[in-house]
């Protein structure tokens, strides 16, 4: 079945630093791929999306990349702030005549002043 | 513009008692609907997605249930509440061909 593999929090930084945070995908068939922000006792916010290979969707400073070669759509800022702490969601979905979405289990960023 | 409202925000119910949470989207028509679970620790898990009306489909089987009586009205329902029933429930709706869900504030349910 499909699955996301994103790497486990928290991941702790300094205000200005580089974040990167690796997601991983399984799918059968040409999924869509999406990151998702949670901030703390809110609900999920698309952060950004790509639905295609090589497409690179981005938002509010953060990128990432469909990479069908590695399976992969790493999440990734060049330089983040305190109001960026949040828990981030790599997540895909492929169509059969509706939509539903598979999760990573998220990781959590802390950024610190 | 689409919205996506769900209440209540918070919920606080015995074991054993009932438990009904609503969910209804704005601003368009014929939406997929879905309740998916957020449990610490599991991350998020489909529970149920709707179609259309009264058309319910079921990820994982439990003691909850779903309703969808009218266009934009997705309802999450049980009838006796279990402790592992406890956990941030979400509602979304989705319509777009490239598959994207949009998330309403969440409700969350603690069960004592």
């Amino acid at each position: 079945g499909d699955s996301v593999t994103q790497m486990e929090g928290p991941v702790t930084l300094s205000e200005e630093a580089f974040l990167t945070i690796n997601c991983t995908y399984t799918a059968t068939g040409y999924p869509s791929l999406f990151w998702y922000v949670q901030y703390p006792g809110e609900g999920l916010q698309l952060l950004l999306k790509a639905t295609k290979a090589d497409d690179k969707g981005s938002n509010k400073g953060f990128e990432a990349t469909y990479r069908k070669e590695t399976t992969s759509f790493h999440l990734e800022k060049g330089s983040v702030q305190v109001s960026d702490s949040a828990v981030y969601f790599c997540a895909l979905s492929v169509s059969r005549g509706y939509s539903t979405l598979t999760f990573g289990k998220g990781t959590m960023l802390l950024v610190s002043p | 513009s689409q919205t996506i409202h769900q209440w209540p925000a918070t919920l606080v119910q015995p074991v054993g008692s009932p438990l009904s949470l609503e969910c209804t989207v704005e601003g368009t028509s014929n939406p997929n609907l879905y309740w998916y679970r957020q449990a610490a620790g599991r991350g998020l898990q489909l529970l149920f997605y709707s179609v259309g009306i009264g058309q319910i489909s079921s990820e994982v089987p439990q003691n909850l249930s779903a309703s969808r009586p009218q266009d934009r009205q997705f309802i999450l329902s049980s009838k006796k509440l279990l402790l592992s029933d406890s956990g941030f429930y979400l509602c979304a709706w989705g319509g777009t061909v490239t598959g994207e869900l949009f998330f309403g504030e969440g409700s969350r349910l603690t069960v004592l």
